[in-house]
């Protein structure tokens, strides 16, 4: 079993401020790691995929960095808007294809 | 985009019955189901993937025989929780892939069941 952990578990943000949170997973048999964005009373929305060391990928305000070799994934959101309040969700794969390991999640609530 | 919808959404069933939830991929084949649970305040634990036309691997301590998986086509799979108890009480939810889309896109979800048992 995989030893995913997210911090912080959760964090409150106001309405313009940027902020970033951290995923931790085992660096040994890597292959990718996910992000995604997940809503109350919504599915679970995918963010990023990523795959290299080295990798960012930006998606609007939200933008993500991975560091393979000592395993951890940073979450960036900047001008933090209500509409980012969600759980965010990491989960490394070891293989192509194959299951995904999730961390707890960093709840984010963007208070105006 | 791709799209799986779960049903019910939410279900409340007597002790020692059966629940059967419903993953539909709506416009892609999904070739892989994988079916999570998760318990209040921990995070989403895999019970089982599924492919299509094969029999479910199911993770260590989830009994087999009592969550059944069925993925008799690429649009659908389904969970069923026999005999349900309190303990089996949980959000469940689905996820679904297509070959090597996985990498580009990640997994498509559905939106998940609250399953009470009483």
């Amino acid at each position: 079993i995989l030893n995913v952990e997210q911090s912080p578990q959760s964090l409150h943000v106001q309405e313009g401020d940027s902020t970033n949170f951290t995923c931790s997973f085992p660096s040994s048999n890597f292959y990718a790691l996910h992000w995604y964005r997940w809503e109350t009373a919504k599915s679970p929305e995918a963010l990023f995929v990523m795959t290299l060391n080295g990798d960012e990928k930006k998606k609007g305000r939200i933008s993500a960095t991975l560091n393979t070799k000592e395993g951890y994934s940073y979450l960036y959101i900047k001008g933090s808007q209500p509409e980012d309040s969600a759980t965010y969700l990491c989960a490394p794969e070891k293989a192509a294809g194959n299951k995904l390991t999730f961390g707890g999640g960093t709840r984010v609530l963007v208070k105006p | 985009g791709a799209v799986v919808s779960q049903h019910p959404s939410w279900v409340i069933c007597k002790s020692g019955t059966s629940v059967k939830i419903e993953c539909r991929s709506l416009d892609f084949q999904a070739t892989t189901m994988f079916w999570y649970r998760q318990f209040p305040k921990q995070s989403l634990m895999l019970m089982a993937t599924s492919n299509e036309g094969s029999k479910a691997t199911y993770e260590q301590g989830v009994e087999k025989d009592k969550f059944l998986i069925n993925h008799a086509s690429l649009t659908l799979s389904t969970l069923t929780v026999t005999s349900a108890h309190p303990e089996d009480s949980s959000f469940y939810i689905c996820s679904a892939s297509v070959q090597g889309r996985q990498r580009l896109y990640g997994y498509t979800f559905g939106s998940g069941t609250r399953l009470t048992v009483v």
